[in-house]
């Protein structure tokens, strides 16, 4: 099955300063890669996504890049602010059969954005 | 807000003891999937149903049953409770069971097993 690894588990950065998030996956035929948000007592929050046919998209200070031939993706945030503290995962969708798609996560990088 | 319901927000039982979590989709979305965040585990995929009808199984204990009803919410059993299944419980959404289809999920049940 598929497998994916997160660096850092944890990450400080100045305010303003910019975050970078770094993920690998196994399963060659994997084509989806989503990034969530989690704050403390919340469900996680989808910021953004990313499919196999391109290879970077930004929303505003959120960027995603992503490399299909090394299997890696990575999280930046620029200009960060105290309200990006969080924790980060990301993620990979795969084919588990019967028409059914299933994300492995990452274990999670805690963002810490020191005012 | 993800759109996403899930009840109750917190449950608190003993081993060997039955619980049941629910869950209400967005609008319109047809599949649910359950998850379980742990410290040591992340979050795992548990199940995924589309339309009533079961898709996938992850790492989901045989102590662990769901179903989703005709109005789409879904349930989640977990029975003969151990501590070890203390946790939070997330359920997601999507429109429907494709590769592309973003998930969004609940709030969470936080269940501890005493």
């Amino acid at each position: 099955g598929e497998n994916v690894e997160q660096h850092p588990s944890t990450l400080s950065v100045q305010e303003g300063d910019s975050a970078v998030i770094k993920c690998t996956y196994s399963d060659s035929a994997s084509n989806y890669f989503p990034w969530y948000k989690q704050e403390l007592g919340k469900g996680p929050q989808l910021i953004i996504d990313i499919r196999s046919n391109v290879g970077e998209k930004k929303d505003q200070r959120i960027a995603v890049t992503l490399n299909k031939t090394a299997k890696h993706f990575s999280l930046h945030i620029t200009e960060t602010q105290p309200e990006d503290s969080a924790v980060y995962f990301c993620a990979a969708k795969s084919y588990s059969g019967a028409g059914s798609y299933q994300l492995t996560f990452g274990k999670g990088t805690k963002l810490s954005v020191i005012p | 807000d993800s759109g996403v319901t899930q009840t109750p927000k917190h449950l608190i039982t003993a081993t060997g003891q039955r619980v049941t979590l629910r869950c209400s989709p967005r609008s319109g979305d047809l599949s649910v999937y359950w998850y379980q965040q742990s410290l040591d585990q992340g979050l795992q995929f548990l199940i995924h149903y589309y339309n009533g009808e079961e898709r996938a199984k992850g790492n989901i204990l045989e102590r662990f049953s769901a179903q989703q009803f005709p109005d789409l919410h879904s349930e989640l059993n977990l029975s003969s409770l151990e501590l070890g299944d203390s946790a939070l419980y997330f359920c997601a959404s999507s429109a429907t069971s494709g590769e592309h289809n973003e998930q969004f999920f609940g709030p969470g049940t936080r269940l501890t097993v005493l």
